[in-house]
């Protein structure tokens, strides 16, 4: 089975630059697509196609994919990124799939 | 942009069938594909299944045999039924649009979502 794999968390600093990573064989050859989940909130597209910002997203939002690691980028972190973010792709065997998330902490 | 609404009852008894309707504003039924997802409490999230405007469908594997899903486009609403349920299907339920490009797809815009208690 495809399995995305993602770090339980990650945590930076107010004005730095947070990557958060989404792992999988051969990542590069699908296309990545990223969520943010606030507490208590659904999901919110923030990335799609590896690198495309849904109107309103903020251009400090960014993504990259190659290899076997496609990474979500956030520059200049502000307290209102803390949330959850997941990957997800489409795979052919299993359709469609989520990474398990990753809890970005601004300290 | 597409506005979408859950409704349904927040506790099934185990072994019955859950019932979920997504209510679509903004938009037409008789376009895109409507799906469903669904995210136990504290965990992460879980794709159900989606169904084209023309009635096609596909369904996490994991789910298909107790899982159907329906589109009614005269009241521009979907609907997810899932059988024989158990407490490891509580969770809250997120209808939302599935944004299909080649071979990928996305979700765009999502209800509020809805949670669902399996207990008796």
């Amino acid at each position: 089975s495809y399995v995305l794999t993602q770090p339980p968390s990650v945590s930076v600093a107010p004005g730095k630059t947070a990557r958060i990573t989404c792992g999988g064989y051969n990542i590069g050859s699908k296309r990545v697509h990223w969520y943010r989940q606030k507490p208590g909130q659904a999901p919110e597209l923030v990335i799609y196609y590896d690198n495309d910002r849904p109107s309103g997203i903020p251009e400090r939002f960014s993504g990259s994919n190659s290899g076997s690691t496609a990474t979500l980028t956030i520059s200049r972190v502000e307290a209102g990124d803390e949330a959850d973010y997941y990957c997800q792709v489409w795979d052919t065997s299993y359709d469609v799939l989520f990474g398990g998330g990753t809890k970005l902490t601004v300290l | 942009q597409v506005q979408l609404q859950e409704s349904g009852p927040g506790l099934v008894k185990p072994s019955e069938t859950l019932s979920l309707t997504c209510t679509v504003s903004g938009g037409s039924t008789s376009s895109y594909y409507w799906t469903w997802i669904r995210q136990p409490p504290g965990r992460g999230l879980e794709w159900i299944g989606y169904i084209y405007y023309s009635g096609s469908t596909n369904y996490n594997p994991s789910l298909q045999s107790r899982l159907s899903i329906s589109v009614d486009t005269s009241k521009n609403q979907f609907s997810l039924r899932l059988r024989s349920v158990t407490a490891a299907d509580t969770a809250v339920y997120y209808c939302a649009t599935y944004m299909v490009v080649g071979a990928t797809g996305w979700f765009d815009s999502w209800g509020q979502g809805t949670l669902v208690t399996v207990s008796s």
